[in-house]
């Protein structure tokens, strides 16, 4: 069975400060991982996905596959930032996604 | 054109009784999923259709849950004899194809006395 782990359930980041937000997961085969942010008073929404390869927002996601990781990371955090994100990983074949709990992201002004 | 939709947005039971929830998909999206995420806890996965498919039921969490979903259109999720670990909120989201992006409803919070 997959699971996804996201170690921090806050992160508070200064303003202009580099953001990182931990995701680690463990599945056998080969995963397909996603970020999803939800904004205050939004709806959960799909920030970015491995397999894109793309900067969303400043946001990039690399994964490594030797340390079962697609951590989070913005070079210099916005305030507009401050969401709850979720890691999520998708196993070969299967359409369902596996979340992490959550990390609640707060940018200080 | 609207997202997905869901109601009730709140909805508070006591013990025992049965509730139904609904979910409207963006018209056109083939795949429809329900998750379940409790207070401090990750999307837990519950069902997933597909067009016409035989549905993966594979995350319902006892005999009590269901899930129906007529062609591409409406599903609605029914909760039977409702306990209090059922206070969650409940989200759908659909796709236009399997393995496409998903949108989310914003959820219907249940809250089980």
């Amino acid at each position: 069975a997959q699971r996804v782990t996201q170690p921090e359930k806050l992160l508070s980041v200064f303003k202009g400060a580099p953001v990182e937000l931990k995701c680690n997961y463990s599945y056998s085969g080969s995963p397909e991982l996603f970020w999803y942010v939800q904004y205050s008073r939004q709806r959960l929404q799909l920030l970015l996905r491995h397999i894109s390869r793309e900067s969303i927002k400043g946001f990039t996601a690399d994964l490594n596959k030797g340390e079962t990781s697609f951590h989070l990371k913005k070079p210099f955090a916005q305030e507009e930032d401050s969401a709850m994100y979720y890691c999520a990983l998708k196993a070969f074949g299967n359409e369902k996604l596996t979340f992490g709990t959550g990390t609640r992201l707060t940018i200080i002004p | 054109g609207a997202g997905v939709s869901q109601s009730p947005s709140n909805k508070v039971t006591e013990k025992g009784k049965d509730v139904e929830l609904r979910c409207d998909p963006i018209s056109g999206h083939t795949a429809l999923y329900w998750y379940r995420q409790r207070l401090g806890q990750g999307l837990e996965f519950l069902i997933y259709f597909q067009g016409n498919s035989a549905p993966d039921k594979s995350g319902l969490p006892s005999d009590r849950f269901s899930a129906e979903r007529t062609g591409e259109s409406v599903s609605t999720l029914t909760i039977q004899r409702t306990q209090q670990e059922d206070s969650a909120v409940y989200l759908c989201a659909s796709s236009l194809h399997r393995g496409q992006e998903l949108a989310f409803g914003p959820g219907t919070r249940l809250l089980v006395l």
